[in-house]
């Protein structure tokens, strides 16, 4: 089956700093591609969908000046955190969509901000 | 606005035995599609089984099945001769039909199998 990783797996930051994670469709080509937050025993929030070569669509309530997405080629999607701050810790997975409309999750990144 | 309710924060099933997850959900839309998501510990997302509302027959995957009622809005799974591996939070998750726009999830079930 299709497979999506996800680099780093897991990252600590001072808070302040930025932090980059990168998404990639290893074995398909994904025009589009998901991002999502997760909080402990909690559900997956949608934080925006990644399209290559365009502009990323934030959801609501999403500051898309904090969580920089850029999805340059397609197998490729980045996430950035900028000045990351504790509250941003969370554990954040990626999702690519394939020509089929299937979705393929990545292992996720979980995000420590000290 | 589409939402999709998980009512069982956790349910506990014993080995070998038969459990039914529920998943309610809420559209106007006429085709769309509805899935169920495993997330073990290891948190990897892992599709358990998908459902075409097109479709009338319950979609099944060796012992994941499903309840699928259109009109009621209701999306059941089911876990036949369960495993300690099934352990695992489950999610139901809805997207509008033509073209697999975003994911919409439920809450999750936090279901554990016991020896």
């Amino acid at each position: 089956g299709a497979v999506v990783s996800q680099h780093p797996s897991w990252v600590i930051c001072k808070s302040g700093t930025s932090v980059k994670i990168e998404c990639r469709s290893l074995d398909f080509q994904a025009t589009t591609m998901f991002w999502y937050r997760q909080f402990p025993k909690q559900s997956l929030m949608l934080m925006a969908t990644s399209n290559e070569g365009s502009k990323a669509t934030y959801e609501q309530g999403v500051e898309k000046d904090k969580f920089l997405i850029n999805h340059a080629s397609l197998t490729l999607s980045t996430l950035t955190v900028t000045s990351a701050h504790p509250e941003d810790s969370s554990f954040y997975i990626c999702s690519a969509r394939d020509d089929m409309y299937e979705q393929y999750f990545g292992p996720g990144t979980r995000l420590t901000v000290t | 606005a589409q939402t999709v309710t998980q009512s069982q924060p956790e349910m506990s099933v014993q080995e070998a035995e038969t459990v039914t997850l529920s998943c309610t959900y809420d559209t106007s839309e006429n085709n769309y599609y509805l899935f169920w998501y495993k997330q073990p510990p290891s948190r990897q997302m892992i599709l358990v089984i998908r459902q075409e509302a097109y479709k009338q027959q319950n979609a099944t995957e060796n012992r994941f099945s499903v309840n699928f009622q259109k009109a009621a809005k209701s999306f059941s799974l089911k876990i036949s001769d369960s495993q300690l591996g099934d352990t695992a939070m489950y999610f139901c998750a809805f997207t509008p039909g033509g073209g697999f726009q975003k994911l919409v999830f439920g809450t999750g079930t936090r279901l554990l199998v016991s020896p």
